[in-house]
């Protein structure tokens, strides 16, 4: 199972949007509504940020939003802010009864 | 409120095996599975495997078979992951994290535990 393909690095501005890209193919993000996104600080675990494709678990800001098209799913942060900057990583359940994650997003506020 | 706290660095040399504890408290044990990422260094997550809390079954990830032996204490509320035929690439933070059955979201992790192999 390959990992699923985020870019490396996205950067923006404070207040501004940005979105992160995570295609996967139709064994992953294309079978099932199965897309989480984690949100990782340097040196600390990751954190839930978004499931099933655009669910917000209590306590995550209305700020970061998620969509799915075909094996594509992304996440959108608006409003950005300087605690946004972190890593961010997609993970899809797959056909083999497995889990798979994204290369993983440097997230950086200008 | 829900704790699961790791077991602390090891230093292994190639070849070895390592085991990796997971305690757990704040919540029902049997009621969640647990599962193992790993990360190495400057790199993304990677899905080990699963302990299923209800029926005890293991499932590991192709790249981890043969190799990986997970196992859970309910008397402790305790899982451990064990790692063998250790390489250089097998150095990692390795991250226990628990899942309620059928939601596919990982919602609570552990602290992670550094694992550095090395001759």
């Amino acid at each position: 199972q390959s990992a699923l393909t985020q870019p490396a690095s996205v950067s923006g501005s404070p207040g501004q949007s940005i979105t992160i890209s995570c295609t996967g193919t139709s064994s992953d993000i294309g079978a099932y509504k199965y897309v989480s996104w984690y949100q990782q600080h340097p040196g600390k675990a990751p954190k839930l940020m978004i499931y099933d494709i655009s669910n917000r678990p209590s306590g995550v800001s209305n700020r970061f939003s998620g969509s799915k098209s075909g094996n594509t799913a992304s996440l959108t942060i608006s409003g950005l802010q300087a605690e946004d900057e972190a890593d961010y990583h997609c993970k899809s359940y797959t056909t083999s009864y497995s889990y798979v994650f994204g290369t993983g997003t440097k997230v950086t506020v200008l | 409120q829900v704790q699961m706290v790791q077991s602390g660095a090891e230093v292994k040399k190639p070849g070895a095996s390592v085991k990796v504890s997971c305690k757990t408290s704040g919540y029902t044990f049997t009621d969640y599975h647990i599962h193992w990422v790993r990360q190495a260094p400057g790199q993304g997550l990677e899905w080990i495997g699963i302990s299923r809390s209800n029926d005890d079954i293991t499932a590991y990830a192709q790249k981890f078979q043969g190799r990986v032996t997970m196992t859970r204490d309910t008397s402790t509320s305790t899982v451990y992951m064990e790692l063998s035929s250790l390489k250089s690439e097998d150095t990692a933070v390795y991250f226990c994290a628990r899942e309620m059955e059928l939601t596919y979201l990982f919602d609570y992790w552990g602290q992670g535990t550094l694992v550095i192999v090395s001759s």
